[in-house]
């Protein structure tokens, strides 16, 4: 199995771009989640989905959008890119939405805005 | 809102060194505890976790303790090596949500030198 998978690795925008960063998992887990990892802050929360059309926002949701037509996909577009949004973001993953299951994590995504 | 503080890093020792990171967290619910350690490059992995009080997670020579009296979960191992060094993070995931979501502290980056 391949687990999660992120795509890019790396990715270089302008200010104003837009991209889409690509997650997918291959262990038929409903609940995905999408965070940020910045310098000193830990895992931010961006959106999250508990299945097939259903997503929702959060900590940080503002400049980027998610959707979830299947189980597998669940890729988060930046609208137009801002230098606030370098990071590092990551991909997660569990079966269940059961507080005792881990979650899953991709490599990451690192993203920088110039 | 659910919250989680880590000591903060970060952490340099010598190898064969006791580790002791402290996590002391804050939810309304009865969360589900986690560390996860993230190498360089890679993701987050899950280390070991506890689901309710007085529970012992462990794995690798890593152990934690569930103490909700004092609401914290530090971690600890007897002896350190070099292949220990990465950072580590601490987590919850409230049993109230039920939506595959977790909340982390900022990250403790270990150092361990031969």
């Amino acid at each position: 199995n391949a687990g999660v998978t992120q795509t890019p690795k790396f990715q270089v925008l302008k200010t104003g771009q837009s991209m889409t960063l690509q997650c997918a998992q291959d262990m038929n887990h409903e609940y995905m989640s999408w965070y940020r990892q910045d310098p000193g802050m830990g895992l931010r929360l961006i959106h999250y989905s508990v299945g097939a059309g259903i997503t929702d926002q959060g900590e940080v949701p503002n400049g980027y959008n998610v959707s979830r037509s299947t189980t597998e996909d669940f890729p988060l577009r930046l609208l137009s890119a801002a230098p606030s949004q370098t990071s590092v973001y990551f991909c997660a993953s569990s079966y269940t939405g059961a507080s005792n299951q881990p979650q899953h994590f991709g490599d990451g995504t690192r993203l920088s805005i110039l | 809102g659910d919250s989680v503080t880590q000591m903060e890093g970060p952490v340099t020792l010598s190898e064969e060194a006791f580790l002791t990171i402290n996590c002391t967290y804050t939810a309304t619910g009865y969360p589900s505890l986690f560390w996860y350690v993230q190498y360089p490059g890679e993701g987050l992995q899950l280390l070991l976790k506890a689901t309710k009080a007085d529970d012992k997670g462990s794995n690798k020579g890593f152990e934690a303790t569930y103490r909700k009296e004092t609401t914290s979960f530090h971690l600890e191992k007897g002896s350190v090596q070099v292949s220990d060094s990465a950072v580590y993070f601490c987590a919850l995931s409230d049993r109230d949500t039920n939506a595959g979501k977790s909340t982390f502290g900022d990250g403790t980056t270990l150092t361990v030198k031969p």
